[in-house]
């Protein structure tokens, strides 16, 4: 089965650019995670859906950030305008609700 | 913030065990304890999961402590693979720093 995919792997932007992350959960599961990850501040949860409905956003930094699912297969985290300290690795995740997380492999952002 | 601490690091020579310390001093009576490492920099991994009795799977061991504020991960015969940073987490899936286990020959 397929896991979670997350799309770009990479990408590098300069400062200003709107960037769009996608994730495609793993089938049947209803509860999707974004986490951003930097050697300064570690594996961070940024928000969660349930069921498409976004629950808990309260680790998104700031109003430059924003997430949707609009529909059970599909989500996206967006950033604009992007700035250098955006730089990190967006990890998506999806469970069935209550049990264990499945990460994808990342997005590797870098804003220059 | 999570509501889980753990040391920054951990050495363990290959072929022993490596036991993993995890402190939950404020967890609520019907959550799980769960751990997952990362290798490199790839997405964490699931590793095993348990609420209060001790759990065993191909890949660790864990032990959670009567009054669940503590639990302990158990590689039992740990190889130059199991390194990586290691991650205990509660139901709302906030990770903390992890603990880095380095393996050495």
């Amino acid at each position: 089965d397929a896991g979670v995919i997350q799309s770009p792997r990479h990408e590098v932007t300069e400062m200003g650019q709107e960037v769009t992350l996608r994730c495609k959960p793993i089938s049947g599961h209803n509860s999707l995670f974004w986490y951003r990850q930097t050697m300064m501040r570690g594996l961070e949860l940024l928000i969660y859906f349930n069921n498409n409905v976004p629950i808990d956003d309260s680790g998104m930094p700031e109003d430059r950030f924003s997430a949707k699912m609009p529909n059970a297969s599909f989500s996206t985290l967006k950033i604009q305008p992007s700035e250098p300290r955006d730089s990190a690795v967006y990890f998506c995740a999806s469970r069935v609700a209550g049990n264990t997380i499945y990460f994808g492999e990342g997005s590797w952002l870098t804003v220059v | 913030d999570a509501k889980t601490t753990q040391p920054p690091s951990m050495d363990c020579a290959e072929g022993r065990a490596a036991n993993l310390p995890c402190n939950h001093s404020t967890i609520s009576g019907n959550e799980y304890v769960y751990w997952y490492r990362q290798i490199h920099s790839q997405g964490p991994q699931y590793i095993i999961h348990g609420l209060k009795n001790n759990e065993t799977n191909e890949m660790a061991s864990l032990i959670i402590t009567e009054d669940r504020k503590s639990s302990t991960l158990i590689l039992p015969h740990a190889t130059l693979r199991d390194t990586a940073v290691y991650y205990c987490t509660l139901r709302d899936m906030r990770f903390g720093a992890g603990t880095r286990l380095t393996v050495k020959p």
